[in-house]
C-alpha cells in the first residue's frame, strides 16, 4: 500500500543554518503530497503542498519540490529561526484517484530543535 | 472564527471503561476526519464522516471504536472498554468540503491506566 517514509530525528541545528528533511514517498498513483508542523502540545498545521510532478510548494521561507522520478518531496529551509523548533511530517493522499485529501498517509514525523 | 475545537484536552480512564472523545468543526464545515497518533508514530487515518454519515471507516478497529456526527451537535468518538494499547492522542480535523486542506484541532490525549 502507499507509504510515506521520513528522515528519523532529532535534527538539531543553530539559528540561520540551511534545513534539509528527507521524505521520500511509495503510491501507486498521483498523489498530492503535503508538509505539516506540529508545535508542542498543539494540532497539525499545514505548512505547504504539491498536487503534481514538478509543483514546488512554498511557504514561511520553507520549500519543497514534488519529484516524481525520484519519489521525494524534501522539505527546506535557507535559514532556520529558533521558533522553527516543531515536529514536521510529509504527508499524501489522494493517491487511487478518489479524489479526497483529508485521508491523509503520514510519515512518522521529524523533531527539529533549533537552538540560538 | 474559532477553529476545530476537541474535548476533553487530557482524559484518563481506567482499563474497562469508556472514552467520549468531542470534535466541533469550524463554523461551515460539514467533513471531519478522526486521526490517531501512537508514541513516536506519524497520525494514522481512522475515520471520515460527513453530517449524519460514516462515509469512510476502513482506519478504525473493528471492535470497541464507534464515530458519529449528527445533524447537531459535534462529532463523537466513543471508544468502549479501553485497554492500555488504547493510549494515544486523538486529532480530529475539518474541511468545508473533500478536496479542501484539512484544518486540525489541538487533540485530546488519552491515558488509559
Amino acid at each position: 500500500g502507499d507509504s510515506v517514509t521520513q528522515m528519523e530525528g532529532p535534527v538539531t541545528l543553530s539559528e540561520e543554518a540551511f534545513l534539509t528533511i528527507n521524505c521520500t514517498y511509495t503510491a501507486t498513483g498521483y498523489p498530492s503530497l503535503f508538509w505539516y508542523v506540529q508545535y508542542p502540545g498543539e494540532g497539525l498545521q499545514l505548512l505547504l503542498k504539491a498536487t503534481k510532478a514538478d509543483d514546488k510548494g512554498s511557504n514561511k521561507g520553507f520549500e519543497a519540490t514534488y519529484r516524481k522520478e525520484t519519489t521525494s518531496f524534501h522539505l527546506e529551509k535557507g535559514s532556520v529561526q529558533v521558533s522553527d523548533s516543531a515536529v514536521y511530517f510529509c504527508a499524501l493522499s489522494g493517491s487511487h484517484g478518489s479524489g479526497n485529501t483529508g485521508k491523509l498517509i503520514f510519515g512518522q514525523g521529524t523533531t527539529l530543535q533549533v537552538k540560538p | 472564527n474559532a477553529g476545530v475545537m476537541q474535548n476533553p484536552r487530557h482524559l484518563v480512564r481506567r482499563r474497562g471503561q469508556e472514552a467520549r472523545l468531542r470534535c466541533s468543526p469550524m463554523k461551515g464545515h460539514s467533513h471531519v476526519y478522526w486521526y490517531r497518533q501512537l508514541p513516536e508514530e506519524g497520525l494514522k487515518f481512522m475515520v471520515y464522516l460527513q453530517k449524519e454519515n460514516i462515509i469512510d471507516e476502513s482506519g478504525m478497529p473493528k471492535e470497541r471504536f464507534s464515530a458519529e456526527f449528527p445533524k447537531e451537535g459535534p462529532s463523537i468518538l466513543r471508544i468502549q472498554q479501553v485497554v492500555r494499547g488504547d493510549s494515544a492522542a486523538y486529532f480530529c480535523a475539518s474541511s468545508p468540503q473533500e478536496n479542501s486542506p484539512l484544518h486540525f484541532g489541538n487533540g485530546t490525549r488519552l491515558t488509559v491506566t
